[in-house]
């Protein structure tokens, strides 16, 4: 299934460097959505798009910024990493956009 | 606002054994209440949306609004039933946007 893809798959960083997580798929979907998952908290809302050059905040936006020049292309750009941005970032994308999402696989992120 | 809850980080039962997931959720509109599932090193994907009020390996789920709950159910659970599950509520945001908020989930260990 890859119809919708993360990259990397790993990365570590330091700390205050900028970093960007790409997500790419194929489908041609008009939203597209970024979360985040950690333990005790589930996953929670980055950014969502509901087309290309639309984007609005989720529940935990601060610190990270997304653009979509391409409906086929959703990235992720942390400004400055900081250590509680260690997690596993998940994009995913809809038709409907209120169900049917498609997960990628998931980018594990270390901040040192 | 909307909220997902899922009581039980961690439930454990014998193979065999009836299983129920928790979910409540709050939410002043009409819900649209979603099963997903995470197997060990795997994407999210789509188990149960409660409109469709279908039964997919041999999980059932019912919204009841009066108790606002849309547990989890299976009669008889195997080993690989084995995972992390979220309950997702789905909201409008306005504008054409929609938002997909998770529980924190609960992980099922089936005991062989």
């Amino acid at each position: 299934d890859a119809g919708i893809t993360q990259s990397p798959r790993y990365k570590i960083t330091e700390t205050g460097r900028q970093v960007t997580l790409m997500c790419h798929q194929t489908w041609s979907h008009s939203y597209m959505f970024w979360y985040r998952q950690d333990l005790g908290h589930g996953l929670r809302l980055i950014y969502y798009s509901a087309a290309a050059d639309i984007t609005d905040k989720g529940e935990v936006p601060d610190g990270y910024v997304v653009s979509r020049s391409k409906t086929e292309n959703f990235p992720l750009t942390l400004e400055s990493a900081t250590r509680s941005q260690t997690s596993v970032y998940f994009c995913a994308s809809s038709e409907e956009g209120n169900y049917g999402y498609t997960f990628g696989s998931g980018t594990r992120l270390t901040v040192v | 606002a909307q909220r997902v809850t899922q009581p039980e980080k961690l439930l454990s039962v014998f193979k065999g054994a009836p299983v129920e997931l928790k979910c409540n959720y709050s939410y002043s509109g009409s819900p649209e209440l979603f099963w997903y599932v995470q197997y060990s090193r795997q994407r999210l994907q789509l188990l149960l949306r409660h409109i469709s009020r279908e039964s997919i390996k041999g999980f059932t789920a019912d919204l009841n609004k009066g108790e606002t709950s849309f547990h989890l159910k299976k009669p008889f659970a195997q080993e690989e039933d084995s995972a992390m599950y979220y309950c997702a509520l789905s909201r409008y945001s306005g504008a054409g946007s929609y938002q997909l908020t998770f529980g924190k989930g609960t992980k099922l260990s089936v005991i062989p």
